[in-house]
């Protein structure tokens, strides 16, 4: 199985600043590299597929990059609902891996 | 708009099975996949497997082969997965969600939680 590792697990940043989220694959996936935001309570939602591409109704201040096994979500301006937990997943081959989440809490 | 509706939690015995049903709506429910992926208290999320509602065709992940089992309802648009030999580390809520795309998870139902307990 692929396994994904995400950095760091837990991060304090305040409304207004830009975080960066980092995901590795230990094995190349291309760009099949997807970012969820999950609220507690909630279902997880999709931000970001293949890598890069903002998916439909999601803010601009998110953005994706990488290839290969190195990826980041960014969040360019941290708004008061953003604050939650992110997983990267890869769509390269089953079984679909997860990461372990980081949990971006208010500073 | 699409929805994936989910049945009541559930309160099993160590041993025992249960099945979540997962009803879809606002779609052509033959034309998208469903995964079902899973979250146990505080932890991270995980892939159980996927099927195709058209045929009904399955794929699993080697963890659950032999305990899960998913199939689908055309009539009622509805899939359901069965988890078998239940143990206290099968608690968790257990999501069912449309594949878009390349193994992507577009959509989710609300969850439901299987909490194993004696």
């Amino acid at each position: 199985d692929i396994q994904m590792t995400q950095s760091p697990s837990s991060l304090s940043a305040s409304v207004g600043d830009r975080v960066t989220i980092t995901c590795r694959a230990s094995q190349s996936i291309n760009s099949y590299l997807n970012w969820y935001q999950q609220k507690p309570g909630k279902a997880p939602k999709l931000l970001i597929y293949a890598a890069s591409s903002l998916q439909r109704g999601v803010p601009s201040r998110f953005s994706g990059s990488g290839f290969g096994t190195d990826f980041t979500l960014t969040i360019s301006s941290l708004q008061p609902e953003d604050f939650a937990t992110y997983y990267c997943q890869q769509s390269f081959t089953t079984p679909y891996t997860f990461g372990q989440g980081t949990k971006l809490e208010i500073k | 708009q699409v929805q994936l509706v989910q049945s009541g939690a559930e309160v099993k015995k160590p041993g025992a099975s249960v099945k979540v049903s997962c009803k879809a709506s606002g779609y052509t429910f033959n034309s998208y996949y469903i995964h079902w992926v899973r979250q146990a208290p505080g932890q991270g999320l995980e892939w159980m497997g996927i099927i195709n509602p058209s045929g009904g065709s399955t794929s699993y992940a080697q963890k659950f082969q032999g305990r899960v089992t998913m199939t689908r309802d055309t009539s009622t648009s509805t899939v359901y997965m069965e988890l078998s030999s239940l143990r206290s580390e099968d608690t968790a809520v257990y999501y069912c969600a449309r594949k878009w795309g390349s193994g992507l998870f577009d959509y989710w139902g609300q969850g439901t939680l299987v909490t194993v307990s004696s």
